[in-house]
């Protein structure tokens, strides 16, 4: 069965650097999407990508954060200066045109 | 914006008993809900889905409701196995063209005992 994949499982960054979690949608999927789930807390929407742009973002989604699907393949969610509150869950998701989504194994980011 | 409230957060059954995860939301326009799994160390998958034209819909061991007046949906898991323990989360949404944005309940801990 095709999985989205993520890299890597687990990334412990310091606070202020940038880190860039990478996603693999699935191949023949056209929509990608970003969300994070803080440690016991709900699973919170990012962002969502079609057609080489960003179609929706919410509140959290702000200037510290972009994404990029930079060769047809991967696509990554970047954050420029880390902060503690950062530390969550990051889920990649995919999707055709149809209801559900496919949702990565996700990456646990620790900021230290 | 949508909110959705679920309920218990953590859900302890015992093997072969059923088990009944309740989700309300606030926006009338929702008009899809999907249930996801999330086991351990995995990202949720999306185990069975409902939208609003339909009242219950059943897929083997396990079947969701909708009350659309009352904006409430459920699971119901029935006969349950110990590899049903997981996190369960409801979502709402409403569906326009071919993208829509899930929220997402807080998510409850089934754990089936053997």
């Amino acid at each position: 069965e095709p999985e989205v994949t993520q890299t890597p499982s687990h990334q412990v960054t310091q606070m202020g650097q940038e880190v860039i979690l990478r996603c693999v949608p699935i191949s023949n999927h056209l929509y990608f999407y970003w969300y994070r789930q803080i440690l016991g807390q709900k699973v919170e929407f990012l962002v969502s990508f079609y057609n080489n742009e960003i179609s929706e973002k919410s509140e959290i989604f702000d200037d510290q954060f972009s994404v990029e699907r930079p060769d047809g393949s991967n696509f990554t969610l970047k954050i420029r200066s880390t902060k503690l509150e950062d530390s969550a869950m990051y889920f990649c998701a995919s999707k055709e045109d149809s209801y559900g989504y496919t949702f990565g194994s996700g990456t646990r980011l620790t900021v230290v | 914006g949508e909110n959705v409230e679920q309920h218990p957060s953590t859900l302890s059954v015992q093997e072969g008993d059923s088990a009944v995860i309740k989700c309300t939301y606030s926006d009338s326009a929702s008009n899809y809900f999907p249930w996801y799994k999330q086991e351990l160390g995995k990202g949720p998958q999306l185990i069975i889905d409902i939208r609003s034209n339909v009242g219950e819909k059943k897929d083997q061991r396990i079947a969701v409701t909708l009350n659309k007046t009352a904006k409430h949906f459920s699971l119901h898991i029935t006969e349950t196995q110990p590899e049903d323990s997981a996190v369960y989360f409801c979502a709402a949404s409403y569906r326009t063209g071919g993208s829509y944005i899930p929220t997402f309940g807080r998510g409850t801990s089934l754990i089936v005992h053997p």
